[in-house]
C-alpha cells in the first residue's frame, strides 16, 4: 500500500543551524502539508502546498521556515536558523486531488515523522 | 480558530469492555477524520465522516458524525489490548485545507 515516507527519522542539530526535513508524498497526491507536534501537545498545522505554491500557512510558519518541491517526488521543509522551541516531531501529509467535480473529503495521509531535537 | 475538544483525555478499561470517545466543537466541519497514533509515530487514518448523522463501522469500531456536523464519537465494542493507542479527531472546514486536531484520548486496554 502506498505510504508517505520521511527522512531522517531523527535529526539532532545545534541552535542556529539550518535543517532540511524531507518527505516523499504518495505518488498520485497533489496536496502536501507539514504539521508539527511538540512533545505532549496537539498536532499543529504549519503549511499547505499545492500547484508549486503555498496555499495556506499558520502563524508558526514564519520567515525562518520554507517549503519546496524540488522535483516530482520530494517535498521539503527547511528551517533556516533553528531555535530550541523548534524541537518537535514534524509530520508530512499528502492527499489526492480529484478532478472533474469529484468529491474529495480531505483525507490526509501522514508520514512517520522526523523527530527534530535542537540543542 | 475552530477548536476540537476530546473527552475523556485518558481511558483505561479491561479487555472485553466497551468504550466511547467524544470529539466536540462549537464550529461546523465539512469533514471529520479519526486517526490513531502510536508513540513516536505518525497519525494513521481510521475513517472520514462527512454527512451529518453518518455512521461508519470499521470492525469493532463505530464512528458517528453529529447531525449538525459539530461533533463526533468513536465507540469500540469488546475492546482488545491491540486497541491501545492515542485516538485523535481532526476536522477540516473545506475539502483541501488544514486539519484542526483535538488533543487526543489515550486508551489503554488491559488483558
Amino acid at each position: 500500500e502506498p505510504e508517505v515516507t520521511q527522512t531522517p527519522s531523527h535529526q539532532v542539530t545545534q541552535m542556529g543551524q539550518e535543517v532540511i526535513l524531507r518527505c516523499v508524498p504518495i505518488s498520485n497526491h497533489l496536496y502536501f502539508y507539514w504539521y508539527r507536534q511538540i512533545l505532549g501537545q496537539k498536532v499543529e498545522f504549519l503549511v499547505s502546498f499545492y500547484n508549486n505554491e503555498i496555499s495556506e500557512k499558520s502563524e508558526i510558519f514564519d520567515d525562518q521556515f520554507s517549503v519546496e518541491r524540488p522535483d516530482g517526488s520530494n517535498f521539503t521543509l527547511k528551517i533556516r536558523s533553528t531555535k530550541l522551541e523548534d524541537s518537535a516531531m514534524y509530520f508530512c501529509a499528502s492527499r489526492i486531488a480529484l478532478a472533474g467535480g469529484a468529491i474529495s473529503y480531505n483525507e490526509q495521509f501522514f508520514g512517520p515523522g522526523t523527530r527534530l531535537t535542537v540543542l | 480558530t475552530q477548536l476540537l475538544e476530546q473527552s475523556p483525555q485518558f481511558l483505561s478499561i479491561q479487555e472485553g469492555e466497551n468504550l466511547t470517545v467524544y470529539c466536540n466543537s462549537s464550529s461546523v466541519f465539512s469533514s471529520l477524520q479519526w486517526y490513531r497514533q502510536e508513540p513516536g509515530e505518525g497519525p494513521v487514518l481510521l475513517v472520514t465522516v462527512v454527512t451529518g448523522g453518518e455512521v461508519k463501522k470499521l470492525k469493532r469500531l463505530t464512528f458517528q458524525f453529529g447531525d449538525a456536523r459539530k461533533d463526533s464519537s468513536l465507540h469500540i465494542t469488546a475492546a482488545q489490548p491491540g486497541d491501545t493507542g492515542l485516538y485523535l479527531c481532526a476536522g477540516g472546514r473545506d475539502s483541501w485545507g488544514k486539519l484542526q486536531f483535538g488533543a487526543g484520548t489515550q486508551v489503554v486496554v488491559t488483558p
